[in-house]
């Protein structure tokens, strides 16, 4: 069974630039993640997808950051525009349904100088 | 207070060691329980999920309590290879269902 698949791996821009990432889930599985991880930090939810919709997002800094799920398959998370402090890799998982094992993706390691 | 908090450590043991880590959660309605396990600079990934009679293996248990809201991640026999973050992740109810990672605790084995 294939993985959750993420792009790019790592990213370096600078500040006040967008960039994108993008999440390929498991087959079937209904759940989309993403999160933030910070260096010595657990990881942080931003949006949660069940299929297309959105779940919560009540993480999400909207005025910069979105995200989408088109089809109920693969999803976007956009960052317009990005700060110092958006450093961090985004991780993307997904799982079956909302109490089922998450299964994640390598993530994108984000540096904004 | 943070929903869900965990002792950062590190926690520096011998190979051969049993080590327990624990897992606070503030939300009485939560609902599902699970540890994961990560390694420096790789994803999460899960180590076992934790149910209400607790769950055993191999050298790994996992704990509830409801009662004192934590969960607990029990290593015995510890190897160098188990060396890495061990992170909680409590669902918890709120209109949906949604997931609190905690920090990590991260934990080091040495010879």
């Amino acid at each position: 069974e294939a993985g959750v698949a993420q792009s790019p791996r790592y990213k370096i821009i600078e500040k006040r630039q967008s960039v994108a990432f993008w999440c390929n889930p498991i087959s079937g599985h209904a759940t989309l993640y993403w999160y933030q991880q910070i260096l010595g930090q657990g990881p942080k939810l931003l949006i949660q997808f069940q299929n297309n919709g959105v779940v919560d997002d009540s993480q999400l800094p909207k005025d910069r950051f979105s995200a989408e799920r088109l089809k109920g398959v693969d999803s976007t998370l956009k960052i317009q525009p990005a700060k110092l402090e958006d450093s961090a890799v985004y991780l993307c998982a997904s799982s079956s349904t909302v109490f089922d094992t998450q299964y994640f993706g390598p993530g994108t390691r984000l540096t904004v100088l | 207070r943070k929903e869900v908090e965990q002792d950062p450590g590190p926690f520096n043991v011998p190979e051969g060691a049993t080590v327990a880590f624990n897992c606070t959660y503030s939300n009485s309605a939560s609902q599902s329980f699970f540890w994961y396990r990560q390694d420096c600079r790789k994803e999460p990934k899960l180590l076992m999920s934790v149910y209400s009679s607790g769950n055993e293996d191999g050298r790994f248990t996992a704990q509830l309590n409801r009662a004192s809201q934590y969960i607990s991640l029990l290593i015995r026999d510890s190897k160098l290879s188990d060396s890495a973050t061990y992170l909680c992740v409590v669902i918890s109810v709120g209109g949906s269902y949604i997931p609190t990672f905690g920090r990590g605790t991260s934990l080091i084995v040495h010879p």
